[in-house]
């Protein structure tokens, strides 16, 4: 079992849509978590951090179940510029980052 | 600040050849550098990890004689791919950390290399 987990998609949204994704992780010791976003063969960017009382950034909302073991990101009024894929990511000990194998996302007029 | 430069982004070569990409990070010090390979549709997996002047960690699987490490200064760390092959075509990506570095992010990522051998 990976270690942490996304549906891989793709998700095809008009633009305006909300659409959601979810990430599960194995290692209950992960001390935080991050989405990034990657544009295609481009390196990951920074999203947002993922707290468990919930996170918001514009269009943007995460969250984190400690007790589920689950993250999810909410997007609002989809863009076309949001098509990217989506990174979920844990970070370890020693400062080690495990990342999902992403969702890819596509928004389409 | 924590800017990451990667350094060349894009390779072409053929069989054989040596290559050697280079991680720098410009405004600050890097104790950490981590070296991560991303093939198409698939994830970023951590290759090494490396510490200024120690030698680098690699993960399973990853061959330490193939993907020669080098972090000789708190700003430099290099991956050299020998005599690389075809199946090493891929997207090479490093990243770097340091504990005195105030950042909103545990690792700041350089830009990339594209690696293809012909």
């Amino acid at each position: 079992r990976k270690e942490v987990e996304q549906d891989p998609g793709p998700f095809n949204v008009p633009e305006g849509a909300t659409v959601a994704f979810n990430c599960t992780y194995s290692n209950s010791a992960s001390q935080s978590f991050f989405w990034y976003r990657q544009d295609c063969r481009k390196e990951p960017k920074l999203l947002m951090s993922v707290y468990s009382s919930g996170n918001e950034d514009g269009r943007f909302t995460a969250q984190l179940n400690r007790a589920s073991q689950y993250i999810s990101l909410l997007i609002r009024d989809s863009k076309l510029s949001d098509s990217a894929t989506y990174l979920c990511v844990s970070h370890n000990a020693g400062n080690m980052l495990t990342f999902g194998g992403g969702t890819r996302l596509m928004v389409k007029p | 600040g924590a800017v990451v430069s990667q350094h060349p982004s894009r390779v072409i070569c053929k069989s054989g050849t040596s290559v050697k990409i280079e991680c720098r990070s410009l405004d600050f010090q890097a104790t950490t550098m981590f070296w991560y390979r991303q093939f198409p549709k698939q994830s970023l997996m951590l290759m090494a990890t490396s510490n200024e002047g120690s030698k680098a960690t690699y993960e399973q699987g990853v061959e330490k004689d193939k993907f020669l490490i080098n972090h000789a200064s708190l700003t430099l760390s290099t991956l050299t791919v020998t005599s690389a092959h075809p199946e090493d075509s891929s997207f090479y990506i490093c990243s770097a950390s340091s504990p005195s570095l105030i950042s909103n992010q545990p690792q700041h990522f350089g830009d990339g290399t594209r690696l293809s051998i012909l």
